[in-house]
């Protein structure tokens, strides 16, 4: 079956900018999370969605946002971009709710800030 | 909040060579996973292990949750192991769950 697939897989954006990110989760997954990974701070997560509605969100500030769409594709937007929004955007999805469940992940967005 | 620590960060070995890698958490955790980041930036899970000992192939994995740490044994490597390792430890709350993941294990492989 086809994998997590995150698009694009990578943009370069002007500070000030905004991009939205786009993943379509594994068949069946109802659950996708989206993660931060810099070479400073490394992998952090930044939020997770399950069936349209947010059920955790990391300490990011309110310029990143994500949402969740009825057939599990997720968005995550980040609004004006600074420097240090400069980043690999991973996205993973899982069957969701219990623990238990193996998490996939893309092969991410590279996001590059100017 | 939990703190995720892998050892060592870095690691040059001959092909052939084997290795341990080691990751230390400073709480009680729902799951462990590991990771193994290719380079084209993509996470491919290793394994899924709260506790005990798995196998694959040349990998193993073994997480003592009592004593709060797991190991991660590459045996024969291949310079096709070269990468980042990651260990993440997965926590939930009312909220739902996340990973939390240690900094990574450079591996580089020499032929």
């Amino acid at each position: 079956k086809a994998g997590v697939t995150q698009t694009p897989r990578y943009l370069i954006k002007t500070r000030g900018q905004q991009v939205t990110l786009s993943c379509s989760p594994i068949s069946g997954h109802r659950s996708v999370s989206w993660y931060q990974q810099t070479p400073g701070q490394g992998l952090q997560f930044l939020f997770e969605y399950f069936s349209e509605t947010q059920r955790n969100k990391g300490n990011f500030p309110g310029r990143f946002s994500g949402r969740q769409f009825s057939n599990s594709r997720s968005e995550m937007n980040v609004s004006t971009l600074e420097l240090g929004d400069s980043a690999l955007y991973l996205c993973a999805s899982s069957l969701g709710l219990s623990s238990g469940n193996t998490i996939y992940f893309g092969e991410g967005s590279w996001l590059t800030v100017v | 909040g939990i703190q995720v620590e892998q050892s060592p960060p870095d690691l040059i070995l001959q092909e052939g060579a084997n290795s341990t890698l080691r990751c230390n958490f400073s709480d009680s955790v729902n799951n462990l996973q590991w990771f193994h980041q290719n380079p084209w930036g993509q996470l491919i899970n290793l394994f899924y292990i709260p506790s005990g000992t798995k196998q694959n192939g040349r990998l193993s994995a073994t997480t003592v949750a009592t004593e709060r740490y797991s190991l991660l044994y590459i045996s024969s490597s291949q310079t096709t192991d070269s990468g980042v390792y990651f260990c993440a430890v997965e926590v939930w709350d009312n909220q739902g769950g996340k990973l939390i993941f240690g900094q990574g294990t450079e591996l580089s492989v020499k032929p």
